[in-house]
């Protein structure tokens, strides 16, 4: 079975500039989320999804940040008008509602110069 | 204020000891515990976990201990091996709506042969 897979892996921008990240979860899962993992630190959850609804997206950082996932599988983080400071690695997870285990996708890290 | 505290924040072990990594958090509400393990330019990846129910788990060489009056638990790494040297994250959620996970800061294992 297939794991969590992310896309690009790695990404180098201005201060300014655009981003998109994309996630394609587990078959079959129903919960997707998005975490932030600044360098030498923890994940540290952005939002989450069951299906297609936003369940919480109240730890946004800002409304830079904005996440969708139109058809309830695979899921798109986008920031506008990066700064500095967004950089990390991006990381989605998903699990099956029912259960308890969150699966991770192997990131995608951001660098804003 | 860190919801889940991790010590030590590093380890070096020689092969064939005892890892013993701490772990304390604050909201009582929370009822699962996964540790995850994660090496450099991956994600996360989910080790072991217990709910507040039990006291103990143990998947081959590695043990979860929970005392949920002190809202403590430790995860031992028995017969530690090089291949086991990575960051350990514990984590803490309540399962209600699926919540995301709230991580520690890390624990950095080194084991030397």
């Amino acid at each position: 079975e297939a794991g969590v897979t992310q896309s690009p892996r790695y990404a180098v921008l201005q201060e300014g500039q655009a981003v998109s990240f994309w996630c394609d979860p587990i078959s079959g899962h129903d919960t997707l989320y998005w975490y932030q993992q600044p360098r030498d630190q923890g994940p540290q959850l952005l939002v989450y999804f069951r299906d297609e609804a936003v369940i919480d997206n109240s730890q946004l950082p800002s409304d830079r940040f904005s996440a969708v996932r139109p058809k309830g599988t695979n899921s798109t983080l986008k920031i506008q008008s990066a700064k500095q400071g967004d950089t990390a690695t991006y990381l989605c997870a998903s699990r099956d509602w029912g259960l308890y285990e969150q699966y991770f996708g192997p990131g995608t890290r951001l660098t804003v110069l | 204020q860190q919801q889940v505290r991790q010590s030590p924040q590093s380890l070096t072990v020689w092969e064939g000891e005892t890892a013993i990594l701490n772990c304390s958090y604050e909201d009582s509400t929370f009822n699962y515990f996964p540790w995850y393990q994660q090496f450099p330019g991956e994600g996360p990846a989910l080790l072991i976990s217990i709910s507040s129910v039990s006291d103990k788990k143990e998947d081959g060489r590695f043990t979860i201990f929970f005392n949920k009056r002190e809202k403590k638990l430790s995860l031992h790494i028995t017969d530690s091996q090089p291949g086991d040297s990575a960051t350990y994250f514990c984590a803490a959620s309540r399962d209600n709506y699926a919540q995301g996970l709230t991580f520690g800061l890390g624990t950095r294992v080194s084991v030397f042969p």
